[in-house]
């Protein structure tokens, strides 16, 4: 069975701090990817980034870098230079491998504030 | 990316009654859509995946005949939520299967008085 945990219920960062988001994950399936979306309180599901099992790099966008370590399993969400509007809840997901569905399953959700 | 929406958006009904939900694909021919429930400060639960010109794959638990499923066209899936129940009012979204990614609507809050 596939698994995402996330542990960290709450978080804070003061604003132009840096913050990381845990996210674990549990597949025996070698071929997987991984998401975090951010969903701020109006309900939207926004993409912020993409980790493939196989990628060799880190996958960075703009102030979003997911820090891969596939031994571990694990797949943190690294913000930087936090900025107010990062408030909002922070989800890590993962596609199944093996299923071509394409279907995610979600964490349990890091509900991010940033203090000014 | 593609661009999802969803009608409507907020729908308060009465106890017994039935809803439908669209969602729609904007920009982008899908033929597999995601259907999500999320309960306040939870997290998004798939209820079932919606292919279109074929029946939807529910999720365990999910009551098919309470939440139907219907993906007639590649830009239009729609749920309708048969005969509600309080237990029913959550934050329903759907998404579109991309290259990687899903797209996702959204969201439709529903409340049943």
């Amino acid at each position: 069975a596939q698994k995402i945990t996330q542990t960290q219920p709450g978080m804070f960062v003061q604003e132009k701090e840096a913050v990381t988001l845990d996210c674990t994950y549990d597949t025996s399936d070698p071929s997987y990817g991984l998401f975090w979306y951010k969903q701020p309180s109006s309900g939207e599901m926004i993409f912020l980034i993409y980790q493939g099992s196989y990628d060799q790099q880190n996958a960075t966008e703009g102030r979003y870098s997911l820090n891969f370590q596939k031994a571990r399993k694990s797949a943190n969400l690294v913000i930087s230079a936090s900025q107010l509007g990062d408030s909002a809840m922070y989800f890590c997901a993962m596609r199944e491998g093996r299923s071509n569905t394409g279907k995610l399953i979600f964490g349990q959700g890091t509900t991010l504030q940033v203090k000014p | 990316g593609a661009v999802v929406s969803q009608h409507p958006s907020r729908v308060i009904c009465k106890s017994g009654t039935s809803v439908k939900i669209e969602c729609r694909s904007l920009d982008f021919q899908a033929t597999t859509m995601f259907w999500y429930r999320q309960f306040p400060k939870q997290s998004l639960m798939l209820m079932a995946t919606s292919n279109e010109g074929s029946k939807a794959t529910y999720e365990q638990g999910v009551e098919k005949d309470k939440f139907l499923i219907n993906h007639a066209s590649l830009t239009l899936s729609t749920l309708t939520v048969t005969s509600a129940h309080p237990e029913d009012s959550s934050f329903y979204i759907c998404s579109v299967k991309g290259n990687n990614e899903q797209f996702f609507g959204p969201g439709t809050r529903l409340t049943v008085l």
